[in-house]
């Protein structure tokens, strides 16, 4: 099993630009998770999913969508990249959300809006 | 909303002192997991406490659960070089949400 899989590793986007950010996972979880985390700061939440055709909000959606249209993969759209988006991306994907619920986190996507 | 609180930010220690890491949260929580980032790396799952007051030991590590459910500490002894990175917890009040604290760096001198 590949686990979580994230493209790209690394970007660079002019101000204005979008793209998206691939994640996909080969565990077979229901849910699935975006964060952002800036330097010297912890993980905060983007988006969600608890399945397929779900999503919701997190602590900082702003300047993001998400879709979620199979189980194995959760896309994160950017659209007209700020400089304030300028971090570092991380998927994850859980089987829980309560007990056994631990995340496995891609290995990032590591963004710099210029 | 939900906070959840770590310190220290950064902790420097000599090889073979012990470390500890503290997690508050400002409401009660579910569950509360840890997790250990190294440079440069991703979070990896290091456990999940559930139980009030539930202690957990993995080899030099101990993790604890506060009575209230609302706190939550790492404590390592006799540090290794291998210690070296992020420490993270991560409290879940709601369902299919985490939180997680800031983290505390550890560097190790040899």
């Amino acid at each position: 099993n590949a686990g979580v899989t994230q493209t790209p590793k690394f970007r660079i986007l002019k101000i204005g630009q979008s793209m998206t950010l691939q994640c996909t996972q080969d565990m077979n979880h229901n849910y699935m998770y975006w964060y952002r985390q800036d330097p010297g700061m912890g993980l905060k939440l983007i988006y969600y999913s608890v399945g397929a055709g779900i999503t919701d909000k997190g602590e900082v959606p702003n300047g993001y969508n998400v879709s979620r249209s199979t189980t194995e993969d959760f896309p994160l759209r950017l659209e007209l990249a700020a400089p304030s988006q300028t971090s570092v991306y991380f998927c994850a994907s859980s089987y829980l959300a309560g007990q056994g619920g631990e995340l496995f986190f891609g290995e990032g996507s590591r963004l710099t809006v210029l | 909303g939900q906070q959840v609180m770590q310190i220290p930010q950064y902790q420097h220690v000599q090889e073979g002192e012990d470390f500890t890491t503290y997690c508050n949260s400002s409401t009660t929580l579910s569950n509360i997991q840890w997790y250990k980032q190294r440079p440069g790396g991703h979070p990896v799952f290091l456990i999940q406490l559930v139980k009030s007051g539930e202690v957990k030991k993995q080899k030099r590590l101990t993790f604890q659960f506060g009575e209230a459910k609302k706190n939550s500490s790492l404590h390592i002894t006799a540090t290794q070089t291998t210690d070296v990175g992020t420490y993270f917890c991560a409290g879940r009040a709601g369902a299919g949400k985490s939180t997680f604290g800031d983290g505390t760096t550890l560097t190790v001198k040899p």
